[in-house]
């Protein structure tokens, strides 16, 4: 298994600021995943971060509104651009591990923006 | 592509009663299925998967569910619930090849409330 914390659990920002949500895992891993979890929604994957290269973003998620850093084997930190209302979400931090498919998560980010 | 259905957004049940939350999906390939439950304000855990073999398994907290390959269905059940699960609880595919990523594809959630 694996142990994931996110900071900050929750937040509450401005329009047009940014936020960085930092993840830590307690082993090292491949990939890591980043999800949008919108309100009364299921789960939406952003992007998909490597070590030593950039990261893989799902159709619908840019680089420029959400840039993601993968420095180690242990550590990814997202952040989310310029934001509006509308980013306001729960962000998911994910590792796979265990056996084939099973996911790993921190237990999110809460971000409001007014 | 995949895609997951959870035909029920919200489940109320009492405490003791037995549930059963629904599941179908649809994929051209293989795929493994996933339960997954988040509580409030945490983030998702896995309840119980499906990889091969029998096509009933257990899961943690006394939960169960049945893949049913013809009906594409894997529906998650407790025979008595405590007021403790109440939770979201998403089913998940992820393909057994490669179709351009092995990507977890999540239904919508179904949120169950437990009533004393």
């Amino acid at each position: 298994s694996a142990v994931i914390s996110q900071k900050p659990s929750r937040d509450i920002c401005q329009r047009g600021t940014s936020l960085t949500i930092q993840c830590q895992v307690d082993s090292q891993v491949t990939m890591m995943f980043w999800y949008r979890q919108q309100p009364g929604q299921s789960l939406t994957l952003i992007a998909t971060a490597n070590q030593g290269s950039e990261a893989t973003y799902e159709s619908g998620f840019v680089i420029d509104k959400f840039p993601i850093s993968r420095p180690n084997l242990t550590f990814s930190t997202l952040t989310v651009s310029n934001m509006s209302p509308e980013d306001s979400s729960i962000y998911l931090c994910s590792v796979e591990g265990g056996e084939v498919g099973e996911l790993f998560f921190g237990e999110g980010s809460r971000l409001t923006v007014l | 592509a995949q895609s997951v259905t959870q035909l029920d957004s919200q489940v109320p049940v009492f405490e003791e009663a037995p549930v059963e939350l629904r599941c179908n999906y649809s994929s051209s390939v293989s795929v493994y299925l996933f339960w997954y439950v988040q509580y409030p304000n945490q983030g998702l855990q896995l309840l119980l998967k499906y990889l091969s073999g029998s096509t009933l398994v257990k899961g943690i907290n006394g939960f169960e569910a049945e893949f049913n390959k013809s009906q594409t269905s894997f529906h998650l059940r407790k025979p008595s619930v405590h007021i403790s699960d109440t939770a979201e609880y998403f089913c998940a595919v992820i393909p057994t090849i490669n179709t351009g990523g092995f990507k977890t594809i999540f239904g919508a959630g179904t949120r169950l409330f437990v009533k004393a």
